[in-house]
């Protein structure tokens, strides 16, 4: 079945480093790709999506390329910021057809802390 | 304003005392569903709901029940309640199932003693 697999966690980093969370996926096909932020005490909220391969999402600093040949999707983020602190959790959905139609998938969640 | 709305946010209770927790979305979204989150398993799907009267299981059903008679609400039942049950749970909408991203409520803390 499908599954995603994100990097372990938890991620220490110093205010202004680089960031990557590692996430690679197991799927049959081309699902749509999507990296969910949750802050404390909130629910998931979209940070970025793509929806084919080569494709990359961008949002608040943040990237991820669909990368179809090594089925990864790994979050970057140049410069991080206190305010970057949550969980992160990659996740796959499919568009259409299939006994999956409209599931989402999420990877186990990796918990970011950034030290000012 | 777009929300997906839970109550209650947080709910202490008994084994076997059964209980519901509400869900209501005001964006007039098809698509609907509930997971449940626990440390290091991430969130998986309890079931889900492509409209009105249509649900269907998702990878964790067992000791759940939901019904879908309004397009705006999605309850999740929890019959007989078990400590295995202790999670923390999200219900989530989209506009329909193809693809798109979910709006998800901010989540009922649920402790079974």
């Amino acid at each position: 079945g499908d599954s995603v697999t994100q990097m372990e966690g938890p991620v220490t980093l110093s205010e202004e480093a680089f960031l990557t969370i590692n996430c690679t996926y197991t799927a049959t096909g081309y699902p749509s790709l999507f990296w969910y932020v949750q802050y404390p005490g909130e629910g998931l909220q979209l940070l970025l999506k793509a929806t084919k391969a080569d494709d990359k999402g961008s949002n608040k600093g943040f990237e991820a390329t669909y990368r179809k040949e090594t089925t990864s999707f790994h979050l970057e983020k140049g410069s991080v910021q206190v305010s970057d602190s949550a969980v992160y959790f990659c996740a796959l959905r499919w568009g259409a057809g299939g006994t999956s139609y409209g599931k989402l998938t999420f990877g186990q969640g990796t918990i970011l802390t950034v030290h000012p | 304003e777009a929300q997906v709305t839970q109550n209650p946010r947080y709910l202490i209770t008994v084994t076997g005392k059964k209980l519901t927790v509400t869900c209501s979305q005001n964006m007039n979204h098809e698509y609907m569903s509930w997971y449940r989150q626990d440390p290091g398993l991430g969130l998986r799907q309890i079931y889900y709901s492509m409209n009105v009267e249509v649900t269907d299981k998702g990878d964790v059903p067992e000791g759940y029940k939901v019904s879908r008679k309004e397009k705006r609400n999605f309850p999740l039942i929890l019959e007989s309640p078990s400590p295995n049950q202790t999670s923390l749970y999200f219900c989530a909408s989209s506009f329909n199932s193809k693809g798109e991203k979910l709006f998800f409520g901010s989540g009922t803390q649920l402790s079974v003693l």
